[in-house]
């Protein structure tokens, strides 16, 4: 059980160019999140999908755009990247319990765009 | 979401207690307070959650007050691998936002 895993780890982007990072979970759940965190600073959501087919803004999203591609993997991309971008990103995915979704996260990549 | 307050930072003697506060004076009945801590840079690590009865699992305790205004997560015996910054929040189940604060410094010496 791999839980949710990342690719790349590192990545080093010039302005303007574009990538997607890709997050999958295999714990079957139905939530999916993209969070960034710049230094010292807690994560902040960048965009979510609550099942599979549907996907909402969170705090911060602008400058990006997400896939929900299927149930185990949801992508971040970036079309156009700026040097503001550059943080550590990271997925995460939940499942409903109940009344708790308790979210797990992957290990993050690490993005500078220069 | 409620928010939350938490100190900056703390130290703990290495086989001692730590007790990380945090204050959520504007928690509603349905919200769950969460505790989680990132190590180094690694992904946020869930430890324990509750709604207002006190709960134990393995790695931690969590003691929320009876006006459920503030609650605190209890490391019984801190280890320098406990060294990591904790997130206490605040969220209702199907908003699908967690607020993630600037959490607190826990330093555990040797």
């Amino acid at each position: 059980n791999a839980g949710v895993t990342q690719t790349p780890k590192f990545q080093v982007l010039k302005t303007g160019q574009s990538m997607t990072l890709q997050c999958a979970q295999d714990m079957n759940h139905n939530s999916m999140y993209w969070y960034r965190q710049d230094p010292g600073m807690g994560l902040r959501l960048i965009y979510y999908s609550a099942s599979e087919g549907t996907t909402d803004k969170g705090e911060v999203p602008n400058g990006y755009n997400v896939s929900r591609l299927n149930k185990r993997e949801f992508s971040l991309r970036l079309e156009s990247a700026a040097p503001s971008q550059t943080s550590v990103y990271f997925c995460a995915s939940s499942e409903k319990d109940g009344s708790t979704d308790t979210q797990y996260f992957g290990p993050g990549t690490r993005l500078t765009v220069l | 979401d409620a928010k939350t307050t938490q100190p900056t930072s703390m130290d703990c003697a290495e086989g001692r207690a730590a007790n990380l506060p945090c204050n959520h004076s504007t928690i509603s009945g349905n919200e769950y307070v969460y505790w989680y801590r990132q190590i180094h840079s690694q992904g946020p690590q869930y430890i324990i959650h509750g709604l207002k009865n006190n709960e134990t699992n393995e790695m931690a305790s969590l003691i929320i007050t009876e006006d459920r205004k503030s609650s605190t997560l209890i490391l019984p015996h801190a280890t320098l691998r406990d060294t990591a910054v904790y997130y206490c929040i605040v969220s209702t189940s199907g908003t699908y936002k967690y607020i993630f604060g600037t959490g607190t410094r826990l330093k555990v010496l040797a």
